[in-house]
């Protein structure tokens, strides 16, 4: 299997935009996570699917994000309009079958 | 609630050194499993090890070595004889799976390896 797939995996963007992070989960997996690595925050969960419905949002940091999973192969995470404080390094991971997460090789979203 | 604590922020050992990296957690659940994951410089997060909450035995693998101890809510993480190679960000994180898949992380412990 390829393990989780991210793209892209470099972004820039300026403030204000609408940025898009995908996300590929490994097959069969049936519990997708987004999280946020900051040096400030470490590793947040912002928020988790199982069988593509989201069972917990909570860690979204506000509206100006949001997160999708049309389908078991898919997900999005936007952020609309996008800030400078977004910059993060955004990391989807899945499980399914046993607890542990595998993680994909994360997006680095700079926002300037 | 969920919580993990590394309490150590940075840890600097010169090779061939044994090296233990701390994790004390909080729960609420009986059931639960706790997790050790590295982060190399290249930058993805590696899962390492998994412990579930009646197994409270010790494990080891190759030069890591795991203790788990429910008395004092601790999941420490050895590394015998430390390499360059281990230097990495490491992380502890714990799900109480009977409520959900959730996964929470610690803040990381970062391991400067010197040769």
């Amino acid at each position: 299997d390829a393990g989780v797939i991210q793209s892209p995996r470099h972004e820039v963007t300026e403030m204000g935009q609408e940025v898009t992070l995908r996300c590929k989960p490994i097959s069969g997996h049936n519990s997708l996570f987004w999280y946020r690595q900051t040096m400030m925050r470490g590793l947040e969960l912002l928020i988790y699917f199982n069988n593509n419905v989201p069972i917990d949002d909570s860690g979204m940091p506000e509206d100006r994000f949001s997160a999708k999973m049309p389908n078991a192969s898919f997900s999005t995470l936007k952020i609309q309009p996008s800030e400078p404080r977004d910059s993060a390094v955004y990391f989807c991971a899945s499980n399914g079958g046993t607890v542990e997460a595998f993680f994909g090789q994360g997006t680095r979203l700079t926002v300037v | 609630a969920q919580k993990v604590t590394q309490a150590q922020t940075e840890i600097s050992v010169v090779e061939k050194e044994d090296v233990t990296l701390d994790c004390v957690y909080e729960t609420r659940d009986t059931t639960y499993y706790l997790f050790w994951y590295k982060q190399p410089p290249s930058g993805e997060l590696v899962f390492l090890i998994r412990r579930n909450s009646f197994d409270e035995q010790n494990e080891i693998s190759g030069r890591y070595s795991w203790n788990f101890q429910k008395s004092t809510s601790s999941f420490n993480f050895t590394i015998t004889a430390s390499q360059v190679v281990d230097s990495a960000v490491y992380f502890c994180a714990l799900s109480e799976a009977r409520r959900d898949d959730k996964i929470i992380f610690g803040k990381g412990t970062r391991l400067h390896i010197l040769p």
